[in-house]
């Protein structure tokens, strides 16, 4: 099991421009998660799938930010336009059916300038 | 998301210590308390959680404690090594996602 895949592993972009990062989970979970971390905001829930149906997008910053899950290995995550203060940390995560056995991706180090 | 309040923020212990991490959670409804361990550049791993029918959980070094009454839970650290330092993540339930905590960077020193 290669564990829950994201790419790119580091992403530089300009102010502006439109930002794809996409997550591949675990084979056979079916909820999904993407989360934002920083050094003053910690992990934040931006928003989460359950058989690829988004359940709940309240973590989601502003309309700037939008996830997909068009099918049960494939979930992106977009910012467009891209603002420096989106840099972070863009972790994904997948899990089967509940909680347990929640495992994260190696994570997204997305720097706008 | 639900809240979940974790200290401190910064912890430093002398190798062959304790460490002990508290958090709080605010959603009555949560019923599973993992911590997760990220070592700097890497992902968060899960290394103890609790669920809500019981108060302790031992293994090894770690152990968690569980207050469900008053709502907060901790992580304690025997015997620390070197290799124990990094951020430590408590977390609560709300539903079918995992709410966390700010993190607690713990330092071990030699």
């Amino acid at each position: 099991d290669a564990g829950v895949i994201q790419s790119p592993r580091h992403e530089v972009t300009e102010m502006g421009q439109e930002v794809t990062l996409r997550c591949k989970p675990i084979s056979g979970h079916n909820s999904l998660f993407w989360y934002r971390q920083t050094m003053m905001r910690g992990l934040e829930l931006l928003i989460y799938f359950n058989n690829n149906v988004p359940i709940d997008d309240s973590g989601m910053p502003e309309d700037r930010f939008s996830a997909k899950m068009p099918n049960a290995s494939f979930s992106t995550l977009k910012i467009q336009p891209s603002e420096p203060r989106d840099s972070a940390v863009y972790f994904c995560a997948s899990s089967l059916r509940t909680v347990f056995g929640y495992t994260f991706g190696s994570g997204t180090r997305l720097t706008v300038v | 998301g639900e809240n979940v309040e974790q200290h401190p923020s910064t912890l430093s212990v002398q190798e062959g210590d304790s460490a002990v991490i508290k958090c709080t959670y605010s959603d009555s409804a949560s019923n599973y308390f993992p911590w997760y361990k990220q070592e700097l550049g890497k992902r968060p791993q899960l290394i103890i959680d609790i669920r809500s029918n019981v108060g302790e959980k031992k293994d090894q070094r770690i152990a968690v404690t569980l207050n469900k009454t008053a709502k907060h839970f901790s992580l304690h650290i025997t015997e620390t090594q070197p290799e124990d330092s990094a951020v430590y993540f408590c977390a609560a339930n709300s539903g079918y996602a995992l709410n966390f905590g700010k993190g607690t960077s713990l330092l071990v020193t030699p």
